[in-house]
């Protein structure tokens, strides 16, 4: 496997089931991040962790739950959603940022969830 | 946070025609991305652009950034069926914010 993958690809769920998103990088980055595009509306970036710490959450609702266990995973556990968190669910990965450095984030292929 | 807006939102080209879609920043850019997508899927990076007056070609796409008017245009020439899907930019330093994208559809 190269690149960024997610699992599962495909999600579909009630409001009171408990769930998880799984992302995989092969990259070598050491910064991974969830983002959440819904119809009509610009990507969000939802979580950031930078060496496995977590820096920025963007005042996401706590039923969204991220994990980051090493630089190579990342996880966002999912529990009690509503039918609006309905949407395609974007990981990437770059390199850590630095001071003045800019690195470009790589895409995994999504997860579109569905909340019944 | 850093607002993009992306013009057109939409458009469609006769294949083999150029194109070009803009995306104004309301601050300051530090840099600037570009990304296409296809639809419900990930993004693809394409360029990435650090200083004013930058410009970056890959193939027959080229990205230019005019920091002075907080602008960032893109460029495809001579557009095939494979340029078709939807072009995103983006923008910061690691806290990326996105446009809201442009669907590009090329007819043949």
């Amino acid at each position: 496997e190269t690149g960024v993958t997610q699992t599962p690809r495909h999600l579909v769920m009630g409001m009171t089931n408990k769930k998880s998103l799984k992302c995989e990088q092969h990259l070598g980055h050491n910064a991974m991040y969830w983002y959440k595009q819904s119809a009509k509306k610009p990507l969000e970036l939802m979580f950031v962790y930078s060496l496995e710490e977590r820096v920025e959450n963007n005042s996401v609702p706590s039923r969204f739950s991220p994990e980051c266990p090493n630089s190579s995973h990342l996880f966002l556990h999912l529990h009690t959603l509503q039918p609006e968190d309905s949407a395609l669910y974007l990981c990437a990965s770059s390199q850590d940022r630095k001071a003045g450095g800019l690195y470009e984030q790589f895409f995994g292929p999504g997860t579109r969830l569905t909340v019944l | 946070s850093q607002e993009l807006e992306q013009s057109p939102q939409s458009l469609i080209v006769q294949e083999g025609k150029n194109l070009t879609i803009n995306c104004t920043s309301s601050k300051t850019l530090y840099g600037l991305y570009w990304y296409k997508q296809k639809y419900g899927e990930g993004l693809i990076f394409l360029m990435m652009l650090q200083k004013g007056g930058e410009e970056k070609s890959h193939e027959k796409i080229t990205a230019k950034l005019d920091e002075k008017k907080q602008q960032s245009s893109l460029h495809i020439t001579a557009s095939q069926p494979s340029h078709a899907g939807i072009y995103l930019c983006g923008a910061g330093r690691y806290k990326l914010s996105f446009g809201a994208g442009t669907t590009v559809t090329v007819r043949a």
